[in-house]
C-alpha cells in the first residue's frame, strides 16, 4: 500500500505563474515532510520541509502547505522558472528509535513552457 | 568540497555474478542509507546506518548485505545478482543531531542485470 500518493505523474506550467504540486499521505505518524527535486542522471536535492506542527513553510519561490485533517500537502513554487523543470517528490521521514529514513512517492515530472 | 560519491556510475552484470557498489562522505554525517529507483517509481530504503558498526535493514533489503566500518564509507553489496535488481542505486547521508536533517544523495549508480 504506497503510504505517500502524488497522483499527477506530469504538470505543465507557463514560466512566470504558479506551480502547485500536490502529495497525499495515509500514515498520520510522521514528524517532517520533505520534497526533493531531481534533474535527470543526478541524485535527488532537497528543496524545503514542514514540521508536523506547522501548517506552512515557505523559503524563497517555494511554499509548502500542510493540512493535517485531509492528510493532504502541497508544493507552490510562484513565479515558475525554466531551471524549475525537473522531478518532484513528496517524502516522509521516520526517525528515532534507531530507524531512518525517507518513504518517497512516485514523483511529479514539472515542466515550465517558455 | 565532495559531498556523496557513488562509484560506478554505470554497470552491467550478469545473473549470478556478484558486485560492489560503493558510496563514501566527506561531511562525517553519522546517518548514510541506500534507496533504489525503478522506472516510474520513488526512491525506495534498502538499508541504513545510524553510525559506524550499526546497520538495518529497510523496506526492500533483501538481495543485499551493508556494512558501515567507518564513518565515510557505506558500501552496497550484491551477492547474487538477478534481473529483478536493475535499478538505479542511490546513496545518502544526513547529520544525525537533528530530526529534521535532509539527506544529502549521491548522482547514482545505474545497473542493468542482463
Amino acid at each position: 500500500d504506497q503510504q505517500v500518493k502524488q497522483n499527477s505523474p506530469s504538470l505543465s506550467v507557463q514560466e512566470g505563474r504558479i506551480s502547485i504540486l500536490n502529495c497525499d499521505y495515509t500514515n498520520s505518524m510522521f514528524d517532517y515532510f520533505l520534497w526533493y527535486k531531481k534533474y535527470p542522471a543526478e541524485g535527488p536535492t532537497f528543496l524545503i520541509s514542514i514540521s508536523s506542527i506547522k501548517d506552512k513553510n515557505e523559503d524563497g519561490r517555494f511554499t509548502v502547505f500542510l493540512n493535517k485533517s485531509a492528510k493532504h500537502l502541497s508544493l507552490h513554487i510562484v513565479p515558475s522558472q525554466p531551471g524549475d523543470s525537473a522531478v518532484y517528490f513528496c517524502s516522509y521521514g521516520r526517525w528515532g528509535g534507531g530507524a531512518d529514513g525517507l518513504t518517497f512517492g512516485k514523483g511529479t515530472h514539472l515542466i515550465i513552457q517558455p | 568540497n565532495a559531498g556523496v560519491t557513488q562509484t560506478p556510475k554505470f554497470q552491467v552484470l550478469k545473473t549470478g555474478q556478484s558486485m560492489t557498489l560503493q558510496c563514501a562522505q566527506d561531511m562525517n554525517h553519522e546517518y548514510m542509507s541506500w534507496y533504489r529507483q525503478d522506472p516510474g517509481m520513488g526512491l525506495r530504503l534498502i538499508h541504513y546506518s545510524v553510525g559506524a558498526g550499526i546497520t538495518d535493514q529497510g523496506e526492500v533489503p533483501n538481495g543485499y548485505n551493508v556494512s558501515r566500518s567507518t564513518t565515510e564509507d557505506f558500501p552496497l553489496r550484491l551477492l547474487s545478482a538477478a534481473p529483478s535488481q536493475t535499478s538505479v542505486y542511490f546513496c545518502a547521508s544526513r547529520r544525525g543531531d537533528k530530526a529534521n536533517q535532509p539527506q544529502h544523495f549521491g548522482d547514482g549508480t545505474r545497473l542493468s542485470i542482463l
